[in-house]
């Protein structure tokens, strides 16, 4: 159980914004949302994590909202490389990840 | 560092044979993390290990899958006898240690056909 809820897919155009929902109504206060992509065959990547406040690095930003009961991945310029399988996942604790089903990320030229 | 490295990258054989999957984690990495990817079921956790020891192999399918981890620096999947079923993508991860803070890292898998 990946106790998160995201679109099963997604489309963009190149070089414009995408911004990758992920509800997870059920998080506790110490759990952090991570995000993680695949891209076609190759292994999940790591992409950003965050608690509570909002988290940039050079990849993503993560836009986590004020109860935390979701979250939004924002992609600032698609390219076509970063289609891709979107996850957010939420461990618990001392748990492992536990992947779902994802979001397919489709980048229109 | 050369992130997670697995071998080999591909491996095809038949059924009844047995199979051996191995991982390298990242240098200081405490965590190990086995996991499957079908089409069908997805991302699987198979098995991790929290400094070399087993903690959770809920996710082993069947008692023809065993891992060990017999230092910090290599763990081993082996399926005998595997099975046509067994055909899949076979991913190690590491990480610091397991949980919400820690993120991560996977290795580049072994795909794993058994005709």
């Amino acid at each position: 159980d990946a106790k998160t809820t995201q679109p099963n897919s997604m489309e963009s155009n190149e070089e414009e914004p995408v911004h990758l929902p992920c509800n997870h109504s059920t998080i506790s206060g110490t759990d952090y949302i991570h995000w993680y992509r695949q891209l076609p065959s190759q292994g999940p990547e790591y992409v950003i994590h965050g608690l509570t406040s909002n988290v940039n690095n050079r990849m993503a930003s993560l836009a986590i909202a004020e109860d935390r009961k979701s979250s939004t991945l924002i992609l600032h310029r698609a390219t076509l490389r970063d289609a891709a399988v979107y996850y957010c996942i939420r461990p618990s604790g001392n748990t492992p990840l536990v992947f779902g089903k994802g979001t397919r990320l489709s980048v229109i030229a | 560092d050369a992130g997670v490295i697995q071998s080999p990258r591909h491996e095809v054989t038949e059924m009844g044979q047995e199979v051996t999957l191995r991982c390298k984690p990242i240098s200081g990495h405490n965590s190990l993390f086995w996991y499957r990817q079908t089409m069908m079921r997805g991302l699987e956790l198979l098995i991790y290990f929290n400094n070399n020891v087993p903690i959770d192999d809920s996710g082993m399918p069947e008692d023809r899958f065993s891992a060990k981890m017999p230092n910090a620096s290599f763990s081993t999947l082996k399926i005998q006898p595997s099975e046509p079923r067994d055909s899949a993508v076979y991913f190690c991860a590491s990480s610091v240690a397991p949980g919400t803070f820690y993120e991560q890292y996977f290795g580049p898998g072994t795909r794993l056909t058994v005709t």
